[in-house]
């Protein structure tokens, strides 16, 4: 079975350009998430879609982040313009069967730096 | 609201110890349970699952249990390895309408050959 497949892998920027992240969740997964890595903290959710409608993103800085979910499959995180403070690592998980059973799956994240 | 704390923040053993990675959480109120394990620099991979009615799950040399009651979970690794050094984190899924999942900070381990 194919895992969570993110890209890129690492991406550096300059402040105030964009960029976007895609991940590709594993075959009919539901329930796709989003999470913000800082260095030493744990994962912190950005936004959470389940099949292609958006069910939180209340910590996304809607200001400058924005993300869709085409078709209920792939999504794409973008942020523009970028700020230092986003340098961090971008994590796409993916979630099946019910809540109460479903085993929470990652990808390999996309390290963004910002200079 | 749901917090989780994960204790101690980093731990360092030499190698062939047993040891006890700790998770809290606030709220009881959670559907599952999961531990994962973070390499530098990677991605999160899956360790355990444990589902809110079990009180215990096995993987080898893991061994992570769940007091719901309590709000507390704990990751035994035995027989402690070079290999296992990596950061460990908890994750618990709330009881929502729709499965919110909120991570504990995580504990580092280093294992000394």
């Amino acid at each position: 079975e194919a895992g969570v497949a993110q890209s890129p892998r690492y991406k550096i920027i300059e402040k105030r350009q964009s960029v976007a992240f895609w991940c590709n969740p594993i075959s009919g997964h539901a329930t796709l998430y989003w999470y913000q890595q800082i260095l030493g903290q744990g994962p912190k959710l950005l936004i959470q879609f389940q099949n292609n409608g958006v069910v939180d993103d209340s910590q996304l800085p809607k200001d400058r982040f924005s993300a869709e979910r085409l078709k209920g499959v792939d999504s794409t995180l973008k942020i523009q313009p970028a700020k230092l403070e986003d340098s961090a690592v971008y994590l796409c998980a993916s979630r099946g069967g019910g809540p109460n059973t479903g085993e929470l799956f990652f990808g390999e994240g996309s390290r963004l730096t910002v200079l | 609201k749901q917090e989780v704390t994960q204790i101690p923040a980093a731990l360092s053993v030499p190698e062939g110890e047993n040891l006890v990675l700790n998770c809290s959480f606030t709220d009881s109120a959670i559907y599952n349970l999961q531990w994962f394990r973070q390499d530098p620099g990677k991605g999160l991979t899956s360790l355990l699952l444990i589902q809110s009615s079990q009180r215990e799950q096995t993987s080898g040399r893991l061994n992570a249990s769940l007091d719901k009651s309590s709000g507390r979970s704990t990751l035994y690794i035995a027989a402690s390895q070079p290999g296992d050094s990596a950061t460990y984190l908890c994750a618990v899924v709330r009881e929502t309408s729709y499965d919110k999942v909120i991570f504990g900070p995580g504990t580092s381990l280093s294992v000394i050959p």
